[in-house]
């Protein structure tokens, strides 16, 4: 069954410095997300991700974050400047199309931990 | 010091007994609803989904029920076995609002055998 994957499992970085997680969609899938879960709490939406173009953003993802798709199969989030409380479980999930018929798939997620 | 945010609802049940849970979700416009499971270490998994012109679905072993007028969601698992514990989400959708989906804090189900 195809499944999304991230790369690293775990990231360790200090404060001030700039991370990039990546992710790997499921191959024909058109919609990409990023979600957060900071350790014990819920899963949080930070982005999604269609046409190459942000569709839709919370009011975590600030000017310190932003997505790309650099290739035909990767999507990445990058934290420009990461901070103590960017630390959390960051997931990236994937749909077909759009719609309440598309299941979100979802990868196994990062842990960045940011001392 | 206390530790915020660590302290999930829990359900503990025994195997073979019917478990339930609840959610509580907060948007009177949310018109989709699913459930996810996640496992320790993994990403949230799909069980299960319910549009709210419906007030009950079911699934293998498993079944949403959708109480519009207290905006209160519920899923049933029969049969409960300890492949089952996990930490259990319920997630709200205003459809065609860009798939952005709000997950519900969580329950921890502890299945002893």
């Amino acid at each position: 069954e195809p499944e999304v994957t991230q790369t690293p499992s775990h990231q360790v970085t200090q404060m001030g410095q700039e991370v990039i997680l990546r992710c790997v969609p499921i191959s024909n899938h058109l919609y990409f997300y990023w979600y957060r879960q900071i350790l014990g709490q819920k899963v949080e939406f930070l982005v999604s991700f269609y046409n190459n173009e942000i569709s839709e953003k919370s009011e975590i993802f600030d000017d310190q974050f932003s997505v790309e798709r650099p290739d035909g199969s990767n999507f990445t989030l990058k934290i420009r400047s990461t901070k103590l409380e960017d630390s959390a479980m960051y997931f990236c999930a994937s749909t077909l199309d759009r719609g309440p018929q598309e299941t979100q798939y979802f990868g196994p997620g990062t842990r960045l931990l940011v001392l | 010091g206390e530790s915020v945010g660590l302290h999930l609802p829990t359900l503990s049940v025994q195997e073979g007994d019917n478990s339930i849970i609840n959610c509580a979700y907060s948007n009177s416009a949310s018109d989709y609803f699913i459930w996810y499971k996640q496992e320790s270490g993994k990403g949230p998994q799909f069980i299960i989904d319910i549009r709210s012109n419906m007030d009950k679905r079911q699934g293998q072993r498993v079944t949403v029920l959708l109480n519009k007028t207290v905006k209160h969601l519920s899923l049933q698992i029969a049969a409960t076995q300890p492949g089952d514990s996990a930490v259990y989400f319920c997630a709200e959708i205003v459809l065609y609002n860009n798939n952005d989906m709000r997950f519900g804090a969580g329950t921890r189900l502890t299945v002893k055998p």
